[in-house]
């Protein structure tokens, strides 16, 4: 696609659900990221994936977080048993891996309730 | 902890003056740096990223990196009220795969 996209834009869950964030990079981009970013903070690292692989989940705060990108495009994030402390926008970023920076989606403002 | 260190701002500077950003980093091994600006309620978006000691100009910012003295910095020349938003410096501590570490950023204000 032309940019990066995410969805759903918003999502508002209840503490202890689970729920599912959709990342899809720029086509032909390598790389992808999953940053998180709380109000008045600049974005933190949470996994890279070269291709299909977790190159980097360092970090990735506990074990209630997982992500995939099976076929080396599309990336989900997964949060189990979500807790308040999880709310924050959860941005995607893609990247041809040569150094140029990256593409970040528009992000998915999650609440926690 | 490799850390990226900005003032929170706000700067304020009138239309048509000279904005400047700083940065500071703690790894003195890190090679790749990047500017990106953040409209309030948006992602942020890549403005320049620069690898070398110096200065690197693209239009009316200059990006100047000084290694030895662990500092990058962004200037906007001829600031507009568009250029109002948080500059967020990042820092590249991964040694190429650019899992890279953000400052808190700066909020420029751009008075007409």
């Amino acid at each position: 696609g032309a940019g990066v996209s995410q969805t759903p834009s918003n999502k508002v869950t209840e503490k202890g659900k689970y729920v599912e964030l959709r990342c899809d990079p720029i086509s032909g981009h390598t790389a992808l990221y999953w940053y998180r970013q709380s109000l008045g903070q600049g974005p933190e690292f949470l996994i890279y994936f070269q291709g299909t692989g977790a190159a980097d989940d360092s970090g990735l705060p506990n074990d209630r977080f997982f992500a995939v990108r099976p076929e080396g495009s599309v990336s989900t994030l997964k949060i189990q048993r979500t807790e308040r402390g999880d709310s924050a926008v959860y941005l995607c970023a893609s990247s041809l891996g040569g150094g140029e920076g990256y593409t970040f989606g528009s992000g998915t403002r999650l609440t926690v309730v | 902890q490799k850390e990226v260190e900005q003032n929170s701002g706000p700067l304020s500077v009138p239309e048509g003056a000279i904005a400047s950003l700083n940065c500071t980093y703690s790894d003195r091994g890190s090679q790749s740096f990047f500017w990106y600006r953040q409209y309030s309620g948006k992602s942020p978006e890549l403005i320049m990223f620069i690898y070398s000691n110096g200065d690197k100009e693209d239009g009316r910012f200059t990006a100047q990196l000084n290694k030895a003295s662990q500092y990058v910095s962004l200037l906007i020349r001829d600031s507009q009220p568009s250029d109002s938003a948080t500059y967020l410096c990042a820092v590249d501590y991964s040694g190429g795969y650019q899992k890279v570490t953000f400052g808190t950023g700066t909020k420029l204000q751009v008075i007409p």
